[in-house]
């Protein structure tokens, strides 16, 4: 069953840090680009982050630059993001995302995790 | 960066009934765009990719329609099931961006 689980949400004073984790199965994990996806409360869709197969390239949303990273283990199928310097308007659910199968180059997301909720506050 | 605008922000339908989402991208993004639906308390789940190009999982009164600038999904009867929010996104330039969706509610 192709399935991606994230983990490590939690809550963290503003300024703070935090890692998350998405471990994947049932496909093979190196050969697809993954990305980040956000979701305040009550609110729409945000992307954070993309890392592509190989690692060689990554992308952030204006607002994360610099605080932070992406990275990925393929030998344990696990994709990760930390967050440093972190503020109250990066509260949201954290979901990643694999790119689609039958994609070459721009590529849409066909599985989705269940999210971690990370709250930023004091 | 591409502004997704969907419209309406809020699809008041009876179940059985058809309804019609639209999508415009604030420049072309040609074909790279796809629909998500997400129920309550789930994560999104992919619908159309390609802007008209259901996934084997995608029941078959989802279509898709546009290019360009201007999209298009359409549920065709509408079932229980459907009653979600639906997010356009563009995936031809970084960075990639959503629309602010559109809740489908029972009328």
């Amino acid at each position: 069953q192709v399935q991606l689980v994230e983990s490590g949400g939690g809550v963290v004073q503003p300024g703070g840090s935090l890692r998350l984790s998405c471990v994947a199965s049932g496909f093979k994990f190196g050969r697809f680009g993954m990305h980040w996806v956000r979701q305040a409360p009550g609110k729409g869709l945000e992307w954070v982050a993309f890392i592509r197969y190989d690692g060689r390239s990554k992308k952030f949303e204006d607002s994360v630059e610099g605080r932070f990273t992406i990275s990925r283990d393929d030998s344990k199928s696990t994709l990760y993001l930390q967050m440093s310097s972190l503020r109250p308007e990066d509260t949201a659910v954290y979901y990643c995302a694999k790119e689609g199968s039958s994609c070459v180059g721009d590529c849409y997301y066909d599985i989705w995790g269940r999210g971690t909720l990370v709250t930023v506050s004091s | 960066e591409i502004v997704m605008t969907q419209s309406p922000a809020t699809l008041s339908v009876s179940p059985g009934e058809r309804a019609t989402l639209s999508c415009r991208a604030s420049q072309s993004v040609t074909s790279n765009l796809a629909w998500y639906q997400q129920r309550p308390g789930q994560a999104p789940r992919l619908l159309i990719y390609g802007a008209s190009t259901r996934p084997s999982d995608t029941p078959a009164r989802f279509s898709g329609s546009g290019s360009g600038t201007e999209f298009t999904l359409t549920i065709g009867r509408l079932q229980s099931e459907d009653f979600a929010v639906y997010y356009c996104q563009q995936y031809g330039e970084w960075p990639r961006t959503f629309g602010q969706g559109t809740k489908v509610e029972i009328k």
